[in-house]
């Protein structure tokens, strides 16, 4: 049973405009989200992560919101860049012990120069 | 820098063969854990690893095992390659609880 879900599998942007890539979860007991960004023939790598206690991190262009009351999150990327084209994951966790990752399914994102 | 190592980028075998894929940390960190990659189904955990010698199936260990004999390292076997596994693997070592985990490169398996 997907705990973590991205329902967009692919999103086509133009380069400047903003991505917005959606996720939702099930478990009310993840406390911690991140994104990961991957690239073709790479591994994911880490992105950005909100605690539970917030409603929005951000990091330069990026900024990830969080709605816990519709157990909803949020990466925003403005503006978009065609270097940012990867699939990005969502995930999440409880915190607690190994195996504790859970991640979505991924949304190719493609920003269009 | 935390750096998580797969030996091979691209792996081509037959059905039916036996086949090792490792992973080397460069820290001493006790979690370790083998996801496959699938275009639709994202990350599936395959086995993760918490100290030497112990190992916990994930969510799809069917047709695979590992082996974690140093902290190191841990390995994923195929005892008998099937054309269904052939897919993207990734190993990966758990950071801590900021930042999650660092994944290896990954490898290509294609099984003919």
């Amino acid at each position: 049973d997907q705990q973590v879900k991205q329902n967009s599998p692919s999103l086509s942007v133009q380069e400047g405009r903003i991505s917005i890539l959606n996720c939702d979860y099930t478990n009310s007991m993840f406390d911690y989200f991140l994104w990961y960004k991957k690239y073709p023939a790479e591994g994911p790598t880490f992105l950005i992560s909100i605690s539970s206690i917030k409603d929005k991190n951000e990091d330069g262009r990026f900024t990830v919101f969080l709605n816990k009351s519709a157990k909803h999150l949020s990466l925003h990327i403005v503006p978009s860049q065609p270097g940012d084209s990867a699939v990005y994951f969502c995930a999440a966790t409880d915190q607690t012990g190994a195996n504790n990752l859970f991640f979505g399914t991924g949304t190719r994102l493609t920003v269009i120069p | 820098d935390v750096k998580v190592t797969q030996s091979s980028r691209y792996l081509v075998k037959r059905t039916g063969e036996k086949v090792f894929l490792e992973c080397v940390q460069d820290m001493d960190h006790e979690n370790m854990f083998w996801y496959r990659q699938d275009p639709g189904l994202g990350l599936r955990l395959i086995y993760f690893s918490y100290d030497v010698k112990m190992k916990e199936k994930g969510d799809i260990p069917e047709g695979y095992s590992v082996s974690r004999e140093k902290k190191e390292r841990f390995s994923l076997i195929l005892e008998s390659a099937s054309t269904n596994q052939t897919s993207m693997y990734l190993c990966a070592r758990e950071v801590g609880a900021n930042y999650g985990y660092t994944f290896g490169s990954g490898t290509r398996l294609t099984v003919v």
